[in-house]
C-alpha cells in the first residue's frame, strides 16, 4: 500500500530563514508520481509541484526547491529566505502510474512564518 | 482559465438527511475527482471520474455516491449524514491526455458541517 510520511507537525521560523519540510514515502510501484502542495487559510489546495520517479533532478523554482532521492524514498521541500505570505499547510502526495487522480497525502506540515 | 468552482461553499445538514455538492472543472479537463478532508483523518480521496465513468474509488461507504455529466461537471451525494461526515470536501480536475492524467487542480471546497 501507498503511504506518505510528513513527520513535521508544525514548523515555525521568522522571515528570511530557510525552512525544509520533510517528505517520506512508501510504494511497491516502481513508477510513481510525487507531488506538493500548499493549503493557505483560505483552504484551497494549490499546486506546487509534480516529480516523476524516472527524474531524480533537484527542482528549483524561485524560493522553492525540492530534494528527490529515491534511495531514501524521500521528497523534501525548502523555502529560501521564508516570507509570512509562505504560512500555510503543505502537503505531500503520492500517485501510480496509472494515474494521477487518486492521490494519497500526508498529514501535512503546518508552517508559520513570522515578522 | 477560470479554476475549479464548487457549490456550495458551506451547508449545514441535520444527521439522516441526505446533501449533494457540486462541482465544475476547469474548462477542457475531463477528469474530476473528489477528496475529504477531516481534522482526524486529513485528506483522503473518495473516488474520479472521467468521461461520465467512475474509474477510481476510495474506501468510503456505499453512502457516498458521485457522478459526472457530459459537460464534465461532476455532482457528489452523500446519503443517510452522519456527524462524522462533517468535513470539507474538494473537489479537483485534472487535464488529460488520451487515459493519463496529470497534476490535479483544486476548488475551494464545501465545508459541510451535520449536527
Amino acid at each position: 500500500a501507498q503511504k506518505v510520511t510528513q513527520a513535521q507537525t508544525e514548523i515555525s521560523v521568522v522571515e528570511k530563514e530557510d525552512v525544509t519540510l520533510d517528505c517520506v514515502y512508501e510504494t511497491r510501484d516502481t513508477t510513481y508520481y510525487l507531488f506538493w502542495y500548499k493549503q493557505p487559510p483560505s483552504g484551497e489546495l494549490v499546486f506546487l509541484i509534480r516529480r516523476n520517479s524516472f527524474d531524480e533532478q533537484n527542482e528549483i523554482s524561485g524560493r522553492y526547491s525540492w530534494n528527490f532521492q529515491k534511495s531514501t524514498s524521500s521528497f523534501n521541500f525548502t523555502i529560501t529566505a521564508s516570507q509570512v505570505v509562505d504560512s500555510a499547510v503543505y502537503f505531500c502526495a503520492l500517485s501510480d502510474i496509472t494515474g494521477f487522480q487518486k492521490l494519497v497525502f500526508g498529514t501535512g506540515t503546518r508552517l508559520l512564518v513570522s515578522p | 482559465k477560470a479554476g475549479v468552482t464548487q457549490t456550495p461553499r458551506y451547508l449545514i445538514k441535520t444527521r439522516g438527511q441526505q446533501v449533494t455538492l457540486s462541482c465544475s472543472p476547469i474548462s477542457g479537463h475531463r477528469s474530476v475527482s473528489w477528496y475529504q478532508q477531516t481534522p482526524g483523518q486529513g485528506l483522503q480521496f473518495l473516488f474520479e471520474y472521467f468521461s461520465e465513468t467512475q474509474r477510481n474509488k476510495g474506501n468510503f461507504p456505499g453512502r457516498f455516491s458521485g457522478r459526472q455529466f457530459s459537460n464534465s461537471r461532476s455532482e457528489m451525494n452523500v446519503s443517510t449524514l452522519e456527524l462524522g461526515d462533517s468535513a470539507l470536501y474538494l473537489c479537483a480536475s485534472s487535464p488529460t491526455e488520451g487515459q493519463v492524467t496529470y497534476e490535479q487542480y483544486f476548488g475551494p471546497g464545501t465545508r459541510l458541517t451535520v449536527t
